[in-house]
């Protein structure tokens, strides 16, 4: 059972219209990383976020993508104008402590764009 | 660039074992990790492999092989509940990213 609760867990909306996909973890982690998978495919990296910052993108992260930490917990990843090739789950995720314990994933939001 | 080769499926029966071929193509190569996935589900952490050498949880078991650039999972005493997506993922030096395969998709059948 993930400890990372995203909402909304399913969302539907229009191309061209803006999304707030959010991610709340039960822990405090100075790393924090969005991936997306398009139905069918692989786990996808998309952003990470250190300290505050973004410190590494993908190609698919484009000027279209944002990621913010409003209030000190919830972490947000916002597509400004959705496409229908956003359409896919969306995942938040961090390392476990130490190098040897793998990653935490969220429960995910499946976006749908149409 | 990166790129991580997996078969995309594999079938076999209860009690059986199944191995799944791992190879990668990266710099700075860190780690390798499985991740299990049912249907609908997230990803979720099974073994890590930092060092060449087998790696044993409970029934499943990973091998890396660093000169090689090959990695595997064993999956032992297959239950039907292990009927999921299997993912490898390499982790980078630089940054903490994974970068996974494509998932092969095991089905275990009675």
């Amino acid at each position: 059972e993930p400890e990372v609760t995203q909402t909304p867990s399913h969302q539907v909306t229009q191309m061209g219209q803006e999304v707030i996909l959010r991610c709340v973890p039960i822990s405090n982690h100075l790393y924090f990383y969005w991936y997306r998978q398009i139905l069918g495919q692989k786990v996808e990296f998309l952003v990470s976020f250190y300290n505050n910052e973004i410190s590494e993108k993908s190609e698919i992260f484009d000027d279209q993508f944002s990621v913010e930490r409003p209030d000190g917990s919830n972490f947000t990843l916002k597509i400004r104008s959705t496409k229908l090739e956003d359409s896919a789950m969306y995942f938040c995720a961090w390392p476990g402590a130490g190098t040897t314990l793998g990653y935490t994933f969220g429960s995910g939001t499946r976006l749908t764009v149409v | 660039g990166q790129s991580l080769e997996q078969p995309s499926e594999v079938t076999a029966v209860e009690g059986a074992i199944v191995q799944i071929n791992c190879t990668y193509q990266t710099s700075g190569f860190y780690g390798l990790s499985w991740y299990q996935q049912h249907d609908g589900g997230a990803p979720t952490f099974l073994s890590y492999n930092g060092l060449d050498g087998l790696e044993e949880t409970g029934r499943f078991s990973s091998f890396l092989s660093r000169s090689d650039s090959y990695g595997y999972l064993l999956l032992q005493e297959l239950q039907m509940k292990d009927s999921a997506s299997y993912f490898c993922a390499v982790r980078r030096a630089a940054g903490n990213k994974l970068t996974f395969g494509g998932g092969t998709r095991v089905l275990v059948k009675p």
